[in-house]
């Protein structure tokens, strides 16, 4: 079994909806939480990074973290065809440079 | 401000050859990681390296080898390709302190046949 497991998708939806990326993890040991936004054959993206439980907020996004479910969410409110991308959720327990990835959720955004 | 770079793009290699991918980190980084990227999965972390030195290491064989340069530039070198090492390769950058800010290149595709 995986480490970080996040639902695979493919998620579709239309132009201003809300859209909900979510990924569960076993090892209890992680403390930074990351979403990277991937597009087709180009680097991952980092978006936010939040330290241990709570809600950060940086424009239409929102992640948030439940550590005593081992559970991770990003919200995008209002999202926008250029939202269309693959979210990667990543983890690690103080070295951004190790980090354990999900295998990413494929969103679409119609216009 | 130039962002992480990787060089080369596109790299089509014969199984049993020898490969050698080259990034650069994001200036005023110290710390270089990569990363093997199969299709349709996450990355996956091969090994960091801070102070020419390899700090960490993840699951992968000794096949694969990295070096990193006074200037922070850094080398991974694959011997002995196998099939399986088609993927792509990301380089991301950071600082040794840093916990949640890595910087990825556009990684380098290598395809083996």
């Amino acid at each position: 079994q995986k480490e970080v497991e996040q639902d695979p998708g493919p998620l579709s939806v239309p132009e201003g909806a809300i859209v909900s990326l979510n990924c569960t993890y076993s090892n209890s040991a992680f403390q930074y939480f990351m979403w990277y936004r991937q597009y087709s054959r180009k680097g991952p993206e980092l978006l936010m990074y939040t330290y241990s439980s709570g809600n950060k907020e940086d424009g239409r996004f929102t992640a948030q973290v439940d550590k005593s479910s081992k559970y991770i969410s990003l919200f995008i409110r209002d999202s926008q065809p250029s939202d269309s991308a693959t979210y990667l959720c990543a983890m690690n327990q103080g070295n951004a440079g190790k980090s354990t990835f999900g295998d990413g959720t494929t969103l679409t955004v119609k216009p | 401000d130039a962002g992480v770079t990787q060089s080369p793009t596109h790299l089509i290699k014969t199984r049993g050859q020898q490969v050698t991918l080259r990034c650069s980190p994001k200036s005023g980084h110290d710390t270089v990681s990569w990363y093997q990227q199969a299709l349709g999965q996450g990355p996956q972390f091969i090994f960091q390296y801070y102070e020419e030195e390899e700090r960490q290491r993840g699951n992968f064989p000794d096949r694969f080898s990295g070096h990193q340069f006074p200037n922070y530039s850094s080398e991974l070198n694959v011997n002995a390709l196998l099939l399986g090492d088609s993927a792509l390769y990301l380089c991301a950058s950071s600082l040794v302190t840093g916990v949640g800010e890595q910087y990825f290149g556009p990684g380098t595709r290598l395809t083996v046949t």
